[in-house]
């Protein structure tokens, strides 16, 4: 089954501890990319990736670090998290970045802070 | 820089209805426009994809139009039910300054009463 994969579903955290969190997709996608989701701001993306090795900031990339090693993997590093990285996050890819592609949504990850 | 905008924010109508959702943009020079449904606690799932240079797609009951010289995006829901409820989001992608960043609304909340 085509899928984007994120883990873990939930996390509860401390300030400080690096964490990461996973996204692996089994269709061949080429782009791919990480969102936020908080409530009245809606979603907004923290990183993208055209392809393997290639990424580039989004809206909101402040305290976040990204890796495009393989094409299936986009892992989403928090060195140090803070307490305003408490958010639902969420991985997404297409197949390429014309205009013909959807996009391709994991189930989402819920990152608590303390 | 590209906003977009969804009205209205919370939509509640008896099942059967037709029903109309609205989304705005500020800027024209779009590559592509979807429409995602989110139900709570999940990801996103892409409904409809326009390409810029369509009107209008169509997947069952749901029809999508597109006017992009007007800056603006209406999905149709025909005949709706109680499993349509749901948060619809819009989102385009491009604009002269935003590449291929994905920018979102803040969702329409629909309610769908048997």
């Amino acid at each position: 089954e085509a899928q984007v994969t994120q883990n873990p579903r939930y996390l509860i955290t401390v300030t400080g501890k690096k964490l990461t969190v996973t996204c692996s997709q089994n269709m061949n996608h080429e782009y791919m990319s990480w969102y936020r989701q908080d409530p009245g701001l809606g979603l907004r993306q923290i990183y993208y990736s055209m392809n393997v090795e290639v990424t580039d900031k989004g809206d909101v990339p402040e305290g976040y670090k990204v890796s495009r090693k393989e094409k299936r993997n986009f892992p989403l590093i928090l060195e140090s998290p803070s307490p305003n990285q408490t958010s639902l996050y969420f991985c997404a890819s297409s197949l390429g970045t014309g205009g013909r592609e959807k996009l391709f949504f994991g189930s989402g990850t819920q990152l608590s802070v303390l | 820089k590209q906003e977009v905008t969804q009205i209205p924010a919370a939509l509640s109508v008896p099942e059967g209805e037709n029903l109309v959702l609205n989304c705005s943009f500020t800027d024209s020079a779009i590559y592509n426009l979807q429409w995602f449904r989110q139900d709570p606690g999940k990801g996103l799932t892409s409904l409809l994809l326009i390409q810029s240079s369509q009107r209008e797609q169509t997947s069952g009951r749901l029809n999508a139009s597109l006017d992009k010289s007007s800056g603006r995006s209406t999905l149709y829901i025909a005949a709706s039910q109680p499993g349509d409820s749901a948060t619809y989001l819009c989102a385009v992608k491009g604009g002269l300054d935003s590449s291929y960043k994905l920018i979102f609304g803040s969702g329409t909340r629909l309610l769908v009463r048997p």
